[in-house]
């Protein structure tokens, strides 16, 4: 089975904190993705990234950074956290050998910037 | 751009059929997705279906597309309580990305 772990479930954070986001999976994906999910939006993509080392941005890349030194991992980082970026953050990752586009999705973060 | 566009709610009663569809604009869309998302949990693919196909039955799941009109729907058959979710509709041209819709809540009563 594949796995996508999220570093927290959580998180509480006030504003201007830099803020990191963690992913793991365990299936030797190339592929991996960023995602904020809010009420009436659907999921927006942030960043993703084909091969460590690279990123491409998504839809809403304003006011996030990501960082991918390892296949497995792939971190999302809010430099100067804002009110405005309390939602849910959904890491995903998708095997490009297979199917296309069928993306495995972590539980999670829900982050909360006070 | 792409866009994906679903039903923001359904409601059913336990044992009953449930529908639920989406409209995507992309006519380069090569494979359409399903996924669940039960409440405080990640998205979870239920089925995919290739746009060379027109029906895949999975179950107590069918998916039926009609590429013509750009069409998918998702049809649960015998819907529990347990089936109770966000469900989102994706499509992908193959290349790279989904373009998700917003979801659609199912509320299944007993």
């Amino acid at each position: 089975d594949v796995k996508v772990t999220q570093s927290s479930r959580y998180l509480v954070k006030r504003t201007g904190e830099k803020v990191f986001l963690e992913c793991v999976q365990d299936m030797d994906h190339e592929n991996m993705f960023w995602y904020r999910q809010d009420p009436g939006l659907g999921l927006r993509l942030i960043y993703f990234s084909y091969d460590v080392k690279m990123k491409e941005k998504g839809d809403i890349p304003e006011g996030y950074s990501v960082s991918r030194e390892k296949k497995e991992r792939f971190s999302l980082i809010l430099e100067s956290a804002s009110t405005n970026q309390t939602s849910m953050y959904l890491c995903a990752s998708e095997d490009n050998r297979g199917a296309s586009g069928t993306q495995y999705f972590g539980p999670g973060t829900r982050l909360l910037v006070l | 751009g792409e866009d994906v566009e679903q039903s923001l709610f359904l409601s059913v009663r336990e044992g009953d059929s449930s529908v639920i569809n989406c409209t995507y604009t992309d006519s380069s869309s090569t494979y359409l997705y399903w996924y669940k998302q039960e409440p405080g949990a990640g998205l979870q693919l239920l089925t995919y279906i290739f746009s060379n196909m027109d029906m895949k039955q999975d179950q107590r799941l069918t998916v039926l597309l009609n590429k013509k009109d750009k069409h998918l729907s998702l049809r649960i058959a015998d819907t529990q309580t347990g089936d109770s979710a966000i469900y989102f509709c994706a499509e992908s041209s193959g290349y790279s990305t989904l373009t998700f819709g917003k979801g659609t809540m199912l509320l299944v009563s007993p």
